[in-house]
């Protein structure tokens, strides 16, 4: 069965204080692996897709990487805007569904 | 563009009563999810539609909950006989059809069951 794992399970930054949100997987033929932005009261804002072991993407203050088990979700000097739930999902080949983590809640003081 | 649209954003009902859910999806998008978010879980697949065919419904937690879709527009998600384990928020999304992996989530539409 497909699991994702994310930690921790909330963080607490200072503006500028850099930091990574982990996500560990297990699934069987990764298809792609999701990072969304959730702010309180709305839907999961999608942020990057992942396809293979080495690929990174970057938006902004944000860079998602991926190996073989994990992503990491690296968050450079953050802004109190940046506060939010991170949730990853992974998608096995053949699926269309995502599973998803429970998410981090990052909260960046001014 | 516009982007995925719920209705309602929120409801509350009795135990017991039937609710309907409706969904939006992004003009074009030809697959379209339903996922269920309760408080301190992650999001859990409910189903997928292709087109007006669901492929997918492995994540319908029992025969109290139902979805259709119109074409490659509209979808409804009915639950019956409402239980207060029902509460949560529930959430759509629309992906295009030559590139499913991507999912646009629509904003919920969070139900209570009292």
């Amino acid at each position: 069965e497909d699991q994702v794992t994310q930690s921790p399970e909330a963080l607490r930054l200072q503006e500028g204080e850099s930091s990574s949100l982990n996500c560990s997987y297990t699934v069987s033929g990764l298809r792609g692996l999701f990072w969304y932005r959730q702010d309180p009261g709305k839907g999961p804002e999608f942020l990057f897709t992942l396809y293979s072991a080495g690929e990174e993407k970057e938006k902004e203050r944000l860079k998602a990487t991926l190996t073989k088990k994990e992503s990491f979700l690296h968050i450079t000097a953050p802004k109190p805007e940046d506060s939010a739930t991170y949730l990853c999902a992974v998608q096995q080949g053949g699926s269309e569904k995502l599973v998803f983590g429970k998410g981090t809640k990052l909260t960046v003081n001014p | 563009g516009a982007g995925v649209s719920q209705s309602p954003s929120n409801k509350v009902t009795e135990k017991g009563k039937d609710v309907e859910l409706r969904c939006d999806p992004i003009s074009g998008h030809t697959a379209l999810y339903w996922y269920r978010q309760r408080l301190g879980q992650g999001l859990e697949f409910l189903i997928y539609f292709q087109g007006n065919s669901a492929p997918d419904k492995s994540g319908l937690p029992s025969d109290r909950f139902s979805a259709e879709r119109t074409g490659e527009s509209v979808s409804t998600l009915t639950i019956q006989r409402t239980q207060q384990e029902d509460s949560a928020v529930y959430l759509c999304a629309s992906s295009h059809g030559t590139r499913q992996g991507t999912q646009y989530f629509g904003p919920g539409t969070r139900l209570t069951v009292l």
